[in-house]
């Protein structure tokens, strides 16, 4: 069953801007992970945070987890065309640390 | 080099054949996993081995066969392909369980 949702399902931007996306999920987590998908390719990893963490930041990335919200955020800062891509979060669920992908949220930076 | 690899890249094939997609992984890394990718994007985690074992076996078909020769490889065999088992089958590995995926390029399947 799917444990995340990303939101929103789409965004499009002007180069520059902030892209900020949300993911939601259901139950408590270990750790919450944010992957980048270009299209044709694999995922790549960007990001994981740990249920005890509030904020990492990696360059252009900042994500945000609030454990009593069930919820985080990844910002990126003055997009560029070469971020245009998919963004999923994913969390561990189960005893068996089973990874889970939300739907992902398209973004789109226009040059 | 490439961290992880999986072939074929394109696979093209008639309904009620066999298939095998293969995956290597040159991290050093104890656990590997097979993901499908439907066409709305949404992944779903099939098979997962720690060290050789399975430890993860989703609803899957049982027309759906991991194999894992060694710490290296897991290899996805599929028999009697169906229409409804057209997508993207990605392989990813992790030093452990819950820890970052390193994903390979993804294996596009089309059943006809």
């Amino acid at each position: 069953s799917q444990q995340g949702e990303e939101d929103p399902q789409a965004l499009s931007i002007q180069e520059g801007e902030n892209a900020t996306m949300n993911c939601s999920y259901k139950t408590s987590i270990n750790n919450l992970q944010w992957y980048r998908q270009n299209s044709g390719r694999g995922l790549v990893h960007l990001i994981l945070i740990r249920s005890n963490e509030r904020e990492k930041h990696s360059g252009r990335l900042r994500v945000t987890l609030d454990t009593s919200k069930k919820s985080s955020s990844l910002l990126i800062t003055a997009s560029r065309a070469a971020d245009t891509a998919s963004y999923f979060c994913a969390q561990i669920v189960g005893s068996n640390y089973k990874l889970t992908f939300g739907k992902g949220t398209l973004l789109t930076v226009n040059p | 080099d490439t961290a992880v690899s999986q072939t074929p890249k394109y696979l093209v094939t008639q309904m009620g054949n066999d298939k095998s997609i293969k995956c290597e992984q040159n991290l050093g890394h104890d656990t590997m996993y097979w993901y499908k990718q439907d066409s709305k994007k949404f992944l779903k985690i099939m098979f997962s081995y720690n060290n050789k074992e399975l430890i993860i076996n989703e609803t899957v078909p049982n027309r759906f066969s991991p194999k894992s020769p060694d710490k290296a490889h897991l290899n996805l065999h599929i028999n009697s392909l169906e229409l409804g088992d057209s997508a993207v089958y990605f392989c990813a590995s992790s030093q452990q369980t819950g820890e970052k995926l390193f994903f390979g390029s993804g294996t596009q399947l089309s059943v006809l």
